[in-house]
């Protein structure tokens, strides 16, 4: 049983371009968390997604990000018009939910670093 | 809103050491708590999860305690190794299994 999986590992743009992190959660697993990590920062709540639907947006920026997790294939974050500001490490975490319950573990991919010159 | 403070945010030890790393949290109102190794340039390994409703949870070496009404947690790590060396990051779960980390303490357990 494969882990959370993302891609690309590392990813370079130039101020202005467009980023798309990939992530497949755990086979089973139906929620979706993106978090950022800034240099010597903790890790941030960014969004949380179930297949078609975003549940909690309340942790990304207002202007230039975006996610999905469509019906097929992976979640996608897009960062629009990348600034300096955005390198970080970009990571995404599944959990799988029990019937009745309002929490589960989560298991972390090994993130994405995108880096903006 | 959720705060989360591990100190000391560094910790160096020789081998063989017992050790306790501290975990603080404002809100009590916590659904479980889960800790973390975070190795440099590397994802997050879940160590321990806690329920609410538990006092504590044990793996190998590792025990994590959960006093949630004073909003503390430790992770107890027996008889340390090189290998342990790493960043831990404990974080409390909200409504929807929303985690908040703090930043962590990087731990050098040397030979």
């Amino acid at each position: 049983n494969a882990g959370v999986m993302q891609n690309p590992r590392h990813l370079v743009r130039r101020r202005g371009q467009e980023a798309r992190l990939r992530c497949s959660p755990m086979k089973g697993h139906s929620h979706v968390y993106w978090y950022r990590q800034l240099p010597e920062e903790g890790l941030k709540f960014m969004v949380y997604l179930q297949k078609e639907n975003i549940i909690d947006e309340s942790g990304m920026p207002k202007e230039r990000f975006s996610a999905e997790f469509p019906k097929e294939g992976p979640s996608i974050l897009r960062i629009q018009q990348v600034v300096r500001g955005d390198s970080a490490a970009y990571f995404c975490a599944s959990s799988f939910r029990l019937a009745g319950t309002n929490t589960g573990e989560l298991f972390f991919g090994e993130g994405s670093r995108l880096t903006v010159l | 809103k959720q705060e989360v403070t591990q100190i000391p945010a560094a910790l160096s030890v020789p081998e063989g050491e017992n050790l306790v790393l501290n975990c603080s949290f404002t809100d009590s109102a916590i659904y479980n708590l889960q800790w973390f190794r975070q190795d440099p340039g590397k994802g997050l390994t879940s160590l321990l999860l806690i329920q609410s409703s538990q006092r504590e949870q044990t793996s190998g070496r590792l025990n994590a305690s959960l006093d949630k009404s004073s909003g503390r947690s430790t992770l107890y790590i027996a008889a340390s190794q090189p290998g342990d060396s790493a960043t831990y990051l404990c974080a409390p779960a909200g409504a929807n299994s929303k985690l908040t980390f703090g930043k962590g303490i990087t731990l050098s357990v040397r030979p």
